[in-house]
């Protein structure tokens, strides 16, 4: 199972938005509607921020939103706060009851 | 308040056997499918197995890296994940995480243990 891949870096001021990739394939992400997010600062447990592509668990502010089109999801940050500033990882059902993260993307509040 | 405490990380020598533990508390362990997530120093996260309910058959899936070294059980009278590592290798020094959730999500989190696979 390949990775799905995601952009090494991201970054944004304060108050803006910020967009993060997740590229896989039909056999994972373009296939199924089960693409997850997760925020992990430095040295900590990462946090479930999406699931279902879309869907936010409670306590997760409105800021963060996802997305899908094709092989590709999205996670959209909007109103950038400086403690948004962590790694971010997509994960997305993979078929045949396997499970891919991504590389994960580096998120800097500049 | 929902809890996962894994144990049982450690140092070992490559080809040698680790056994991690998961003690859970504070939801219904018996209707969880419970998974073991790993994530080697300063890279992304690596999903390594899981396993379903016992009326579900406590059916078992790996991530192919790991098949046939690794075994994933359950148990439902103490609420307890277990990860039974075998032929250990360098590739495999990560921290393990114990988590739990549905819609091929996790939700729930421990704090995770470390094993380091070195000679």
């Amino acid at each position: 199972q390949s990775a799905l891949t995601q952009p090494p870096s991201a970054s944004g001021s304060p108050g803006q938005s910020v967009t993060i990739s997740c590229t896989g394939t039909s056999s994972d992400v373009g296939g199924y509607n089960y693409v997850s997010w997760y925020q992990q600062h430095p040295g900590k447990v990462p946090k479930l921020m999406i699931y279902e592509v879309t869907k936010r668990p409670s306590g997760v502010p409105d800021r963060f939103s996802g997305s899908k089109s094709g092989n590709t999801a999205s996670l959209t940050v909007s109103g950038l706060h400086t403690e948004d500033e962590a790694d971010y990882y997509c994960g997305s059902y993979a078929g045949s009851n396997n499970l891919v993260f991504g590389g994960g993307t580096k998120l800097t509040v500049l | 308040e929902v809890q996962l405490v894994e144990s049982g990380g450690g140092l070992v020598k490559p080809g040698g056997s680790l056994r991690l533990s998961c003690a859970t508390s504070g939801f219904t362990f018996t209707n969880a499918w419970m998974s073991w997530v790993r994530q080697a120093p300063g890279k992304g996260l690596e999903w390594v197995a899981r396993i379903k309910t016992k009326p579900e058959g406590e059916t078992t899936d790996y991530t192919a890296p790991v098949k046939g070294r690794f075994t994933i059980s359950r148990d439902d009278s103490e609420k307890t994940l277990n990860l039974q590592m075998n032929s250990l290798k360098t590739e495999d020094t990560a921290v393990y995480y114990c988590t739990t959730g549905y819609s091929y999500a996790f939700w729930i989190w421990g704090q995770g243990t470390l094993v380091t696979v070195s000679s």
